[in-house]
């Protein structure tokens, strides 16, 4: 969906690294997510924000921290890489709207090589 | 070509058949179900939604059917095109605070 972007689609990257992914998103959404997906498994979220100022942690955050610097991005940190964070990330957005519906919206991936 | 999903169960298809994807769900909690189709080097896509007041509810070419009871969904593609491989989960959301998503199925169609 272009209307949610990732940079960079692809990275490579050392162990003990710092690097950060990035997402933007033009739907004007205030929550906004952050997924990894690893083959054979379901998407898990690593953290999720609903609004600048209201960040929580998901089912698997140790080793990752986020920033969310305006409404419309939200960025994912490996603070210290290692191997075992290979894996496809995903950003998401979501349009919540109080009825008990919440579709979620999805980046492009970006993928990511901790060698 | 893309890793997601090396070990998913597979579906192989004859174009213009019927596909039925199934997902068994976790939570008889869950009140709110998705499916979405995720093609090769691409983001998972928002396909057809389901609240769980409701058993049945039809898209366009596509039916999701919701059994509460064994705690079982389906996604029925009618007329199956080349353009419907991808693999496919669903989701469960319960109360807006938590989604929980399958692995899986890799549809493949064959012309």
């Amino acid at each position: 969906d272009a209307d949610v972007t990732q940079t960079p689609r692809n990275r490579i990257t050392k162990t003990g690294k710092r690097i950060m992914l990035e997402c933007s998103q033009t739907k004007g959404h205030d929550r906004m997510y952050w997924y990894r997906q690893d083959p054979g498994l379901g998407l898990r979220l690593i953290y999720y924000s609903f609004d600048v100022k209201d960040i929580n942690k998901g089912e698997i955050s140790d080793g990752y921290s986020v920033s969310r610097q305006a409404q419309a991005k939200f960025s994912l940190s490996l603070e210290s890489a290692i191997p075992n964070q290979t894996a496809l990330y995903f950003c998401a957005t979501s349009d919540f709207s109080g009825t008990g519906q919440e579709t979620q919206y999805f980046g492009p991936g970006t993928r990511l090589l901790v060698l | 070509g893309e890793s997601v999903g090396l070990h998913l169960p597979t579906l192989s298809v004859q174009e213009g058949d019927n596909s039925i994807i199934n997902c068994a769900y976790s939570n008889s909690a869950s009140d709110y179900f998705i499916w979405y189709k995720q093609e090769s080097g691409k983001g998972p896509q928002f396909i057809i939604d389901i609240r769980s007041n409701m058993d049945k509810r039809q898209g366009q070419r596509v039916t999701v059917l919701l059994n509460k009871t064994v705690k079982h969904l389906s996604l029925q593609i009618a007329a199956t095109q080349p353009g419907d491989s991808a693999v496919y989960f669903c989701a469960e959301g319960y109360n807006n605070n938590d989604m929980r998503f399958g692995a899986g199925t890799r549809l493949t169609v064959k012309p």
